[in-house]
């Protein structure tokens, strides 16, 4: 299964809202990520888990929270979040953090009114 | 700020014709990578060149590596309508490090 799935497709939220956007993968691979997408732009990077620790968050807004439960899960936890926070979430995971392909999902399409 | 450059930003060709798109990047790296994305979609892995190869294949892909230019190119040969997507080349400087992005490229091939 060389598949990386997340939960929802779309989701539309008010900014005084709390969702959760999921993502799970099978492979094996112990790194997983957080991208943000926006219109036209290459992906940029949120946050990297690597053995289920946080290794990297690149200055994030604490609006965003990320959670790995295990090496299959990863999940990103949005409360109070801006219109200027609408964009596409990737998920991506490697088998382990830098130097391996990344795996990636379909993205959220996230709409924040 | 994106590591990797492309060129061109943007490119038309017709079915059967070869596509090539350049990458540019500053600093050292462990390896290179390209993605392709259709519109709204994921990114798919298309291939990975590390610091040592200079030229690697995959199917009607050849990608080519210059340290000494800090450069790279994708080659599609005999393009098809459906490889009319966006083109990323990303930069990985290695174990525990981030996987940086350039702006990318824009395929379109007319049928």
């Amino acid at each position: 299964d060389t598949e990386v799935t997340q939960t929802p497709k779309h989701l539309v939220m008010g900014m005084t809202n709390k969702k959760s956007l999921k993502c799970e993968q099978h492979m094996g691979h112990r790194a997983m990520y957080w991208y943000k997408q926006k219109a036209k732009k290459p992906p940029e990077l949120m946050f990297v888990y690597s053995y289920e620790k946080l290794s990297i968050n690149e200055s994030v807004p604490s609006r965003f929270s990320p959670e790995c439960p295990n090496s299959s899960l990863l999940n990103l936890h949005l409360h109070a979040l801006q219109p200027e926070d609408s964009a596409l979430y990737l998920c991506a995971s490697s088998l382990l953090a830098g130097g391996y392909e990344q795996y990636f999902g379909p993205g959220t399409r996230l709409t924040v009114t | 700020s994106q590591q990797g450059e492309e060129d061109p930003q943007a490119l038309s060709i017709q079915e059967g014709e070869n596509a090539t798109m350049n990458c540019s990047y500053k600093t050292s790296i462990n390896n290179l990578q390209w993605y392709r994305q259709n519109s709204g979609r994921g990114l798919v892995h298309l291939i990975l060149i590390r610091s040592n190869e200079r030229e690697k294949h995959s199917g009607r892909l050849r990608v080519t590596l210059d340290t000494s230019k800090k450069s790279s190119s994708l080659l599609i040969t005999a393009s098809r309508a459906a490889d009319t997507a966006s083109y990323f080349c990303a930069t990985d400087p290695g174990a525990n490090s981030k996987l940086t992005f350039g702006k990318g490229i824009t395929l379109s091939v007319r049928p």
